[in-house]
């Protein structure tokens, strides 16, 4: 079963306008989440989290929000860039770490 | 620190054959993890360890597959005997934590297997 899901698996947008990926969990005991990004033929790198006692977390143009109630969390880029382009995975930590599919996000000029 | 580091970056193996893939976390770092990507179910976690002890090694798709953590800078993910459906991208991470502390994790390059 899959605990942390993305049910997008692409967005596009245009530059400058806001990009928001979507996640949604359905284990409660999950106290830590993240967003990583990837580009291809690398490592996904670690972009923002957020802990489960807070509902927001911003860092320059990322932000995290967190809806516990409806177990979901999205991540709001603005203004998106072009060099924003990759695939982003959100995960859920309660220990082990729990990745959902992936979103593949591309941003044209 | 030159972050985690994976070896071989690519492995082209033929059904049958053993194949093992070696990871070497951040000096420092507790937590282990070891993720198959596929385009179906995206980073899907294999095993997890804690100070060198495996907690959850329940993703781990068959017997086929084994981990292991001898000591903090080393760590094996083997498959005997692969077949084609291994083939894939593996990737190691490493972080601080367990609970109650949770940080980020950070990944290496990843190896990508290819068993014909």
């Amino acid at each position: 079963d899959q605990q942390v899901k993305q049910n997008s698996p692409s967005l596009s947008v245009q530059e400058g306008r806001i990009s928001i990926l979507n996640c949604d969990y359905t284990n409660s005991m999950f106290d830590y989440f993240l967003w990583y990004k990837k580009y291809p033929a690398e490592g996904p790198t670690f972009l923002i989290s957020i802990s489960s006692i807070k509902d927001k977390n911003e860092d320059g143009r990322f932000t995290v929000f967190l809806n516990k109630s409806a177990k979901h969390l999205s991540l709001h880029i603005v203004p998106s860039q072009p060099g924003d382009s990759a695939v982003y995975f959100c995960a859920a930590r309660g220990g082990k770490l729990i990745f959902g599919q992936g979103t593949e996000l591309s941003v044209k000029p | 620190d030159a972050g985690v580091i994976q070896s071989p970056r690519h492995e082209v193996t033929e059904m049958g054959q053993e194949v093992t893939l070696r990871c070497k976390p951040i000096s420092g770092h507790n937590s282990l993890f070891w993720y198959r990507q596929t385009m179906m179910r995206g980073l899907e976690l294999l095993i997890y360890f804690n100070n060198n002890v495996p907690i959850d090694d329940s993703g781990m798709p068959e017997d086929r597959f084994s981990a292991k953590m001898p000591n903090a800078s080393f760590s094996t993910l083997k498959i005997q005997p692969s077949e084609p459906r291994d083939s894939a991208v593996y990737f190691c991470a490493s972080s601080l934590g367990g609970r109650p502390m949770n940080t980020e994790a950070f990944f290496g390059q990843g190896t990508r297997l290819t068993v014909v």
